[in-house]
């Protein structure tokens, strides 16, 4: 099993839509949560942190948390096509050099 | 944008060749590392550093050394280059334990015939 699985996809949706991305982890230990978005060719970059158990929105994303069920997700309201990428799900146990574990992603696609 | 830059972009090899990458940071951050991205697999590490001349292994460590001298420069070095390494490579910055919010460079793919 994988540290940090998530849906391998593609997923696509049409615009306007809710996509919804998932990630599950097995490390029970993990405090901090990221979701990178990594458009083709480009490098990662940092979409969303979570740290507690809960929903946290920035503009159209959401990220929710439940460390019970070791599962972090993250929806996308109002999909744009812009929003097609691929989506990183990583995980972080906030000691050991802050090390994170990354899932393989899962890639959006937006259909205008 | 973090300043993160790294070099070469593009690196075309032949197999046995010893290939040098280098990660240059200009944020000051402590904590420094070394990703390969394929197809499948998702971002992998190879090495990290948690500061000048302190660094350890990541869980795809063989076949590659690093270095790093001075806390802006983390070199990653491929010994004898063989075509499994054939890859994109990232370098990535945090600040602190407590930040763990990684930036990441532009990478380097790297072709190795």
């Amino acid at each position: 099993q994988k540290e940090v699985e998530q849906n391998s996809g593609p997923l696509s949706v049409p615009e306007g839509a809710i996509a919804s991305l998932n990630c599950t982890y097995s490390d029970r230990v993990s405090q901090s949560f990221f979701w990178y978005r990594q458009y083709s060719g480009k490098s990662p970059e940092l979409i969303m942190s979570i740290y507690s158990n809960g929903d946290k929105e920035d503009g159209r994303f959401t990220a929710q948390l439940n460390k019970a069920s070791q599962y972090v997700s993250l929806l996308i309201r109002d999909s744009q096509p812009s929003d097609s990428a691929t989506y990183l799900c990583a995980v972080n146990r906030n000691t050991n050099a802050g090390k994170s574990t990354f899932g393989d992603g899962t890639t959006l696609t937006v259909k205008p | 944008d973090a300043g993160i830059t790294q070099s070469p972009r593009h690196k075309v090899t032949e197999t046995g060749t010893p290939v040098t990458l280098r990660c240059h940071q200009t944020e000051n951050h402590r904590y420094m590392y070394w990703y390969r991205q394929d197809p499948g697999h998702g971002l992998r590490l190879i090495h990290y550093s948690y500061g000048v001349k302190d660094t350890d292994k990541g869980e795809v460590s063989d076949g590659y050394s690093v270095s790093r001298s001075k806390t802006e420069d983390f070199l990653l070095t491929l010994e004898s280059a063989t075509s499994s390494q054939t890859s994109v490579y990232f370098c990535a910055i945090s600040e602190s334990l407590g930040v763990e919010t990684q930036y990441f460079g532009p990478g380097t793919r790297l072709l190795v015939l």
